[in-house]
């Protein structure tokens, strides 16, 4: 069974800090990394999907990049807001049948 | 929002009773997934499809099972809910060769 860890569970920090945080997957059996970002009573949303070595993606102030020959990808925030607050779900598609093995996420509250 | 609606949205049920959720879609894509969120584990995967009449299990498949007689239509159905099933289940699509996924507006099912 795949296993996806995202770290650090949670995290607090005051709006205009840059933030990031890490998710690590195995790295046999790649075929595209995900990001989503998933806001309390809503459902989640995609961010990032990410399939090359070295590949890096923006959107706004978010970002992100994919290792994939060590099995880690960093998303990075940067001057966070308070509609930042959200858990932000990396998920592992190991592309036969699209089915994502998620990671328990990573909850950021942004303070005003 | 991909054009998925899910229904009931909201449900209370006594434990034992069967229950079944549906997932409907507009867009004729073939894969389908249902997914329930438990805190500390993100989104797991319960069932999905791959077509009409084609399913097969996910990580948290016991005590549910699904059907999907035409395209537009996943049904999860709880045989006899139990109180660990409550839960707020998702449901998606999967689009495009990356696999990325787009939700449902989830279903909040209490079984007391």
């Amino acid at each position: 069974i795949l296993n996806v860890e995202q770290s650090p569970q949670s995290l607090h920090v005051q709006e205009g800090d840059s933030t990031n945080f890490t998710c690590s997957f195995p790295s046999s059996n790649f075929y595209a990394l995900h990001w989503y970002r998933w806001e309390t009573a809503k459902s989640p949303e995609a961010l990032f999907v990410m399939t090359l070595n070295g590949d890096e993606k923006k959107k706004g102030r978010i970002s992100a990049t994919l290792n994939t020959k060590e099995g880690y990808s960093y998303l990075y925030i940067k001057g966070s807001q308070p509609e930042d607050s959200a858990t932000y779900l990396c998920a592992l598609s190991s592309g036969n049948t699209g089915k994502l093995i998620f990671g328990q996420g990573t909850t950021l509250q942004v303070k005003p | 929002d991909a054009g998925i609606t899910q229904s009931p949205r909201h449900k209370v049920t006594e434990t034992g009773t069967p229950v079944t959720l549906r997932c409907h879609q507009t867009e004729n894509h073939r894969y389908m997934y249902w997914y329930r969120q438990d805190p500390g584990h993100g989104l797991r995967l319960i069932h999905y499809s791959y077509g009409v009449k084609d399913t097969d299990k996910g990580e948290v498949s016991d005590g549910y099972s699904v059907s999907r007689s035409k395209t537009e239509d996943f049904l999860l159905t709880l045989e006899s809910a139990t109180s660990s099933q409550t839960s707020v289940y998702f449901c998606a699509i999967s689009v495009g060769r990356s696999d990325e996924q787009y939700f449902g507006p989830g279903t909040r099912l209490t079984v007391t």
